[in-house]
């Protein structure tokens, strides 16, 4: 139980073009789902935090008009990367949590590439 | 000040030897909850295990032993004869809640492992 899908698993863009990646709860309802950002061999940073039906709340230092967070449903959250840039390229990460969930589960990451 | 410290950023074993993955914590508040994940090459986090502040016990999962001391802040994480699939990335998190309602997650920079056949 408590699966959290995440797709696509890695995807390359041009640079100027936008990116969305979705974050599915498949077997429960995510009233929390949180956007984290990983660049090689460092550790995950919080970008942002979204629960259902309202504005995401964003850590100091992420553009909120760069990365967009809608979490329209309890089960699904997207972040949209606005005007991709290389600088942008990293492992997108989301997890969910919700009723029934055990700790805080992970979605697969997505790797952007923006070349 | 909110922080996990994870010391060893990489250790090599060989097989079969037993590894301690260290994790120090810092928090002021009480109630928090303590993650270990694995995150092999292909970038998915694994959950290995949650504890929660009030619980001291330890834990032990086949090959994979938990040690959580409070009066040291510490939760380190012990994998016994270890194999080569064990090869990974390990972080340890905090959770702590806001005053939002919601948590807030605080990883680790992560120890990188090795096991060599």
């Amino acid at each position: 139980g408590a699966v959290v899908s995440q797709h696509p698993s890695w995807v390359i863009c041009k640079s100027g073009t936008s990116v969305k990646i979705e974050c599915r709860s498949l077997d429960f309802q995510a009233t929390t789902m949180f956007w984290y950002r990983q660049f090689p061999k460092q550790s995950l940073m919080l970008m942002a935090t979204s629960n259902e039906g309202s504005k995401a709340t964003y850590e100091q230092g992420v553009e909120k008009d760069k990365f967009l967070i809608n979490h329209a449903s309890l089960t699904l959250s997207t972040l949209t990367v606005t005007s991709a840039h290389p600088e942008d390229s990293s492992f997108y990460i989301c997890s969910a949590v919700g009723a029934g969930s055990y700790g805080y589960t992970f979605g697969s990451g997505t790797r952007l590439t923006v070349v | 000040a909110q922080k996990v410290t994870q010391a060893q950023t990489e250790i090599s074993v060989v097989e079969k030897e037993d590894v301690t993955l260290d994790c120090v914590y810092e928090t002021r508040d009480t109630t928090y909850y303590l993650f270990w994940y694995k995150q092999p090459p292909s970038g998915e986090l694994v959950f290995l295990i949650r504890r929660n502040s009030f619980d001291e016990q330890n834990e032990i999962s086949g090959r994979y032993s938990w040690n959580f001391q409070k009066s040291t802040s510490s939760f380190n994480f012990t994998i016994t004869a270890s194999q080569v699939v064990d090869s990974a990335v390990y972080f340890c998190a905090l959770s702590l809640r806001k005053t939002s309602g919601t948590y807030k997650y605080i990883f680790g920079t992560g120890t990188r492992l090795k096991v060599l056949a």
